[in-house]
């Protein structure tokens, strides 16, 4: 089992409608959890970090965490047209280390 | 505009060759990261350096070598060039290694041929 999964995409949304992006991972002790995005043929930027069960929202985006289930997701609300990207999950796998997913790749359409 | 810079941008190698990757990191970070991204995948660890120290290391084989430098800057070797090394390594600068501190540099994309 890999460390960190994500759902295939791609995934294609209408502008303006609600982008949601979902990632399991498989350390149970795992704290804290990254969402980066990742342009194409750039480096990843994080967007969001969460380590507390529950929603962080930041601007159009939310992360959401539930530790008991070991998954932990990302909605962008409103989706725009710059929202397209690859988007990155990410899990510490020790104090120094993170573990990325594979991504997904969200297209926003006009 | 990062923080990091990475040197050069695109390389193209020949299998068997060696190559070196450049990595400057971010004012007052002093720890260096580095990651391969293969075509369609995440990121995946190499090594990390610490005040000039390997303080970790990723599933790959000892030809691939790092170094860092008294102002943090930091080096990537990957001797023997095999097709599968193609990818964007990517180096992150981070503040005593912290995770959620991590700034990417945008990356130096190696073909090899």
């Amino acid at each position: 089992q890999k460390e960190v999964e994500q759902n295939s995409g791609p995934l294609s949304v209408p502008e303006g409608a609600i982008a949601s992006l979902n990632c399991t991972y498989s350390d149970r002790g795992s704290q804290s959890f990254f969402w980066y995005r990742q342009y194409s043929g750039k480096s990843p930027e994080l967007i969001m970090f969460i380590y507390s069960n529950g929603d962080k929202e930041d601007g159009r985006f939310t992360a959401q965490l539930n530790k008991a289930s070991q998954y932990v997701s990302l909605l962008i609300r409103d989706s725009q047209p710059s929202d397209s990207a690859t988007y990155l999950c990410a899990v510490p796998s020790n104090d120094y280390k993170l573990s990325f997913g594979a991504g997904t790749t969200v297209t926003v359409r006009a | 505009e990062t923080g990091v810079t990475q040197s050069p941008t695109h390389l193209i190698k020949t299998r068997g060759q060696q190559v070196t990757l450049r990595c400057s990191s971010q004012s007052g970070h002093n720890t260096v990261s580095w990651y391969q991204q293969a075509l369609g995948q995440g990121p995946q660890f190499i090594f990390q350096y610490y005040r000039e120290e390997e303080n970790g290391r990723g599933n790959f084989p000892p030809r691939f070598s790092g170094l860092q430098f008294p102002n943090y800057s930091s080096e990537l070797n990957v001797n023997a060039l095999e097709l599968d090394d193609s990818a964007l390594y990517l180096c992150a600068s981070s503040s005593g290694g912290l995770l959620w501190d991590y700034t990417f540099g945008s990356g130096t994309r190696l073909t090899v041929v």
